[in-house]
């Protein structure tokens, strides 16, 4: 167990509508970074988040985007929901640059 | 080819066998962490190298780390059938970690 909370564990969208995923930090983790992992893949960075502000991002379009919390706890948000998006979403808290504790992740399937 | 990349991609060994899987990145890192994940769950941190180490024990595993050569090795000795599973590779580049494929490591009873 690494402390870090995902909801919902599972949650099937169609084409075009929006998701909000969470995330709820580790105690005393004040950076949270988001990842999509597509089936037989390696996880792959969307953005990170550090004290409220967005600290990176990676090659994803803005129709992904998110919040951190002053507890830390995190959203992804997700707009126009396309095939493609389909995956497991994960979220990894850490202490500043260190070690990351990933969550269990939420799967997402877009029909 | 993508940062970093595990090879092999797949590995089959008989319980108590070792298990020995590389990783190469191409930038220059401060640290290299191994992770391993089952069946699409959530990744478990294994153990984080830093770029001045070259090698670190945990247990049964063992890690080293070639900065000359932009490469890392993981090795789980006595393999048990619990050490299946997924096997990643992350370096830190910039405010993020890059992940490789991953290799797939299946231990038989």
């Amino acid at each position: 167990e690494t402390g870090v909370t995902q909801s919902p564990t599972h949650l099937i969208k169609t084409r075009g509508q929006q998701v909000t995923l969470r995330c709820s930090s580790q105690s005393g983790h004040n950076t949270v970074s988001w990842y999509q992992q597509a089936l037989g893949q390696g996880p792959q960075f969307i953005f990170q988040y550090y004290r409220e502000e967005e600290n990176g991002r990676g090659n994803f379009p803005p129709r992904f985007s998110g919040l951190q919390f002053p507890n830390y706890s995190s959203e992804l948000n997700v707009n126009a929901l396309e095939l493609d998006d389909s995956a497991l979403y994960l979220c990894a808290t850490a202490r500043q640059q260190e070690t990351q504790y990933f969550g269990p992740g939420t799967r997402l399937l877009v029909l | 080819s993508q940062q970093g990349e595990e090879d092999p991609q797949a590995l089959s060994i008989q319980e108590g066998e070792n298990a020995t899987m590389n990783c190469s990145y191409k930038t220059s890192i401060n640290n290299l962490q191994w992770y391993r994940q089952n069946s699409g769950r959530g990744l478990v941190h294994l153990i984080l190298i830093r770029s001045n180490e070259r090698e670190k024990h945990s247990g049964r595993l063992r890690v080293t780390l070639d900065t000359s050569k932009k490469s890392s090795s993981l090795l789980i000795t006595a393999s048990r059938a619990a050490d299946t599973a997924s096997y990643f590779c992350a370096t830190d580049v910039g405010q993020n970690f890059v992940f490789g494929p991953g290799t797939r490591l299946s231990v038989l009873p």
